[in-house]
């Protein structure tokens, strides 16, 4: 069974432009989970989206922005990038959301894009 | 924000048990401990995860404290491909899938 998938692997781009990161959950997972890590940094959440609605967001600026297709496949958007903003986006997927009291949902996460900002 | 601390970096010999600790002191009743794992460039790997009791896997036990303010990951034999940096979470209630992880803990098995 395929993993998470995530696509591209590999980005680089200048300072103002636009980026979209894909990723694909596993097959029947309907959660998906967007992690932003800086080199010598544990990740760092940003997005979680659930059947197609934000559940959750992390302390990222607007310029950061996710959606949810029907198929549970993700789009991780991000405008005007900064130097900073480079790191490895992480995806991660569940087999569902349990928003409320204790949870032990596991998390599978891809191997990530490394975008690098010039 | 992360609420475990952990310890930098950790050395263990090749064929050994490799334990490395965590404590999660704030750590509520129905707050999660989960174990992760990664290896240089890659995406986290799940390795173990318990509220109370302690549990064992394929890949590893998980010992936790009677007062759960911390815990002890056990790799009963480590292999040079256990080198990786390990990461303590906290399972936050009414987070969802929000996993708050630390800087972890680098841990280099040598052979």
């Amino acid at each position: 069974d395929a993993g998470v998938t995530q696509s591209p692997t590999h980005l680089i781009k200048t300072r103002g432009q636009h980026v979209t990161l894909r990723c694909s959950p596993i097959s029947g997972h309907k959660s998906v989970s967007w992690y932003q890590q800086v080199l010598g940094q544990g990740p760092q959440f940003i997005f979680q989206y659930y059947e197609k609605e934000e559940r959750g967001r992390g302390n990222f600026p607007d310029r950061f922005s996710a959606r949810q297709f029907p198929n549970y496949s993700s789009e991780l958007n991000v405008n005007a990038l900064l130097l900073g903003d480079s790191a490895l986006y992480l995806c991660a997927s569940s087999l569902e959301d349990r928003g409320t009291g204790a949870t032990n949902e596991k998390l599978f996460f891809g191997s990530g894009t490394q975008l690098s900002v010039l | 924000d992360a609420k475990t601390t952990q310890p930098t970096s950790m050395d263990c010999a090749e064929g050994r048990a490799a334990n490395l600790p965590c404590n999660h002191s704030t750590i509520s009743g129905n707050e999660y401990v989960y174990w992760y794992r990664q290896i240089h460039s890659q995406g986290p790997q799940y390795i173990i995860h318990g509220l109370k009791n302690n549990e064992t896997n394929e890949m590893a036990s998980l010992i936790i404290t009677e007062d759960r303010k911390s815990s002890t990951l056990i790799l009963p034999h480590a292999t040079l491909r256990d080198t990786a940096v390990y990461y303590c979470i906290v399972r936050t209630a009414n987070t969802g899938n929000q996993f708050y992880f630390g800087t972890g803990t680098s841990l280099t098995v040598i052979p």
